[in-house]
């Protein structure tokens, strides 16, 4: 099994680009999440999903869409990058909310100019 | 407002030490509270604890969880350096998983 698989891994941006950060599970997990972790402020979840065709919102979702056309995968888009968008971010996984474990990608850090 | 709250912040020990990390926690419909290890790259996993008063343990690790008083406890003993890392804990509510902003450990040699 792969887990959670995020793509890029690094990735620099100017402001006002946009770009897609990639994440596919192949553990058949109904939610998927999408976290930014910036020092001191832990992690803060952006976007999430409890299924196929549907997401919502997180603590910080504003600049960032998300979509999920399948259980496996749940992309990130910037739509148009800003500096306070640099930050290192984190797809993460779970069977179900309410039994625990939260499987996590390996990160994708990301830098706005 | 749902919220997980840890302390220290961050915690300097030499090996061989033994540390207590903590996390309270204020949520509604409590079900479980998750421990991570973060070193360089993605959070791995430590435990899970739902019943208050049971001890998790692995190793040097162990947790426990008071659901009474609404936080639970990581301790480590005899530290090494590789026990380096911040140290998350994290509580499942709704259809969100709320963390706490880390404890950072170093164990110097």
């Amino acid at each position: 099994n792969a887990g959670v698989t995020q793509t890029p891994k690094f990735q620099v941006l100017k402001t006002g680009q946009s770009m897609t950060l990639q994440c596919a599970q192949d553990m058949n997990h109904e939610y998927m999440s999408w976290y930014r972790q910036d020092p001191g402020m832990g992690l803060r979840l952006i976007h999430y999903s409890v299924g196929a065709g549907i997401t919502d919102q997180g603590e910080v979702p504003n600049g960032y869409n998300v979509s999920r056309s399948t259980t496996e995968d749940f992309p990130l888009r910037l739509l148009s990058a800003a500096p306070s968008q640099t930050s290192v971010y984190f797809c993460a996984s779970s069977y179900w909310v309410s039994t625990g474990e939260l499987f996590f990608g390996e990160g994708s850090r990301l830098t706005v100019l | 407002e749902d919220k997980v709250v840890q302390s220290p912040l961050s915690l300097v020990v030499h090996e061989g030490d033994t540390v207590t990390l903590n996390c309270s926690y204020e949520v509604t419909n409590f079900r479980s509270l998750l421990w991570y290890k973060q070193e360089k790259k993605a959070p791995t996993f430590l435990f899970m604890l739902t019943s208050s008063g049971i001890e998790k343990k692995s190793g040097r690790l162990s947790s426990i969880l008071d659901k009474k008083e609404l936080f639970s406890i990581l301790n480590i003993t005899a530290t090494q350096t590789g026990d380096s890392a911040v140290y998350l804990c994290a509580v499942p509510t709704g259809n969100q998983f709320y963390f706490g902003t880390g404890t950072s450990l170093t164990v110097i040699p």
